[in-house]
């Protein structure tokens, strides 16, 4: 099975600066035959079901605003939001989906220093 | 745009079977390609896939629950379910049903889940 595994568990960022969260698969989630990594990101409010974020990696979810980003190819990724909001408190998610069982990370908590 | 809906009991208790029920709005569970997948949350803990039923009724389950799991497709109520058999009260959690179209990876069907339902809590004590 693959494991995905985050980095930090939690961070606390200052309003309008740079999170960088990072995930890790224990195998390649990348497709060699269409060049896609199968690794999506999401966020968790308390109170609210995880919102979808990104997806193949780098893809983002239409309506989800431009200063969350992902890159990363192989077994290494990474979840930027470039100027931290208040409204980006929340717990975010990596998940692979290039086999099964799929598989979460186990979260980075984001808050505001 | 499809929009998922949970319902269920709110407590059950030890031994018995967990049934919840997700219905489909705004289109149909027959539509190809798409997979219906179950996801839990325990108190304090991360979301943990349970698993999928296809449109076609091919299921995969959580290796870690697939002894005690059943899912299940019912096409004239556009609606999927899940039956969780023997529960104990570390299945006490938030269950959510999401969906999404799956991708061929080489090795299976890959789904990212792009429409979530809100959520129901369970809480499994006698």
């Amino acid at each position: 099975d693959i494991v995905m595994t985050q980095s930090p568990d939690s961070l606390a960022v200052s309003l309008g600066e740079r999170a960088t969260i990072n995930c890790r698969s224990s195998q390649s989630v990348l497709y060699s035959s269409n060049n896609k990594n199968y690794l999506a990101w999401y966020q968790l409010k308390p109170g609210q079901p995880p919102k979808l974020l990104i997806y193949w990696a780098s893809t983002r979810e239409s309506g989800v605003p431009d200063r969350f980003s992902g890159s990363g190819s192989g077994t290494d990724f990474t979840l930027t939001i470039s100027s931290l909001q208040a409204d980006d408190v929340a717990v975010y998610y990596c998940q692979q989906y290039y086999a099964t069982p799929w598989a979460f990370g186990q979260g980075t908590k984001v808050e505001i220093k | 745009q499809v929009q998922l809906q949970e319902s269920g009991p709110g407590l059950v208790k030890p031994s018995q079977t967990l049934s919840l029920t997700c219905t489909v709005s705004g289109g149909s569970i027959s539509s190809g390609d798409y997979y219906w997948n179950w996801i839990r949350q325990p108190p304090g803990k991360g979301l943990e896939w349970i698993g999928y039923v296809s449109y076609s009724g091919t299921t995969y389950y959580s290796p870690s629950l697939r002894s005690r799991l059943t899912m299940s497709v019912d096409k004239a109520k556009n609606q999927f379910s899940l039956k969780l058999s023997s529960v104990a009260a570390a299945d006490t959690a938030v269950y959510y049903c999401a969906v999404g179209l799956g991708f061929w990876s080489g090795y299976s069907h890959g789904v990212y889940m792009d429409v979530w339902g809100k959520g129901t809590t369970v809480t499994v004590s006698s």
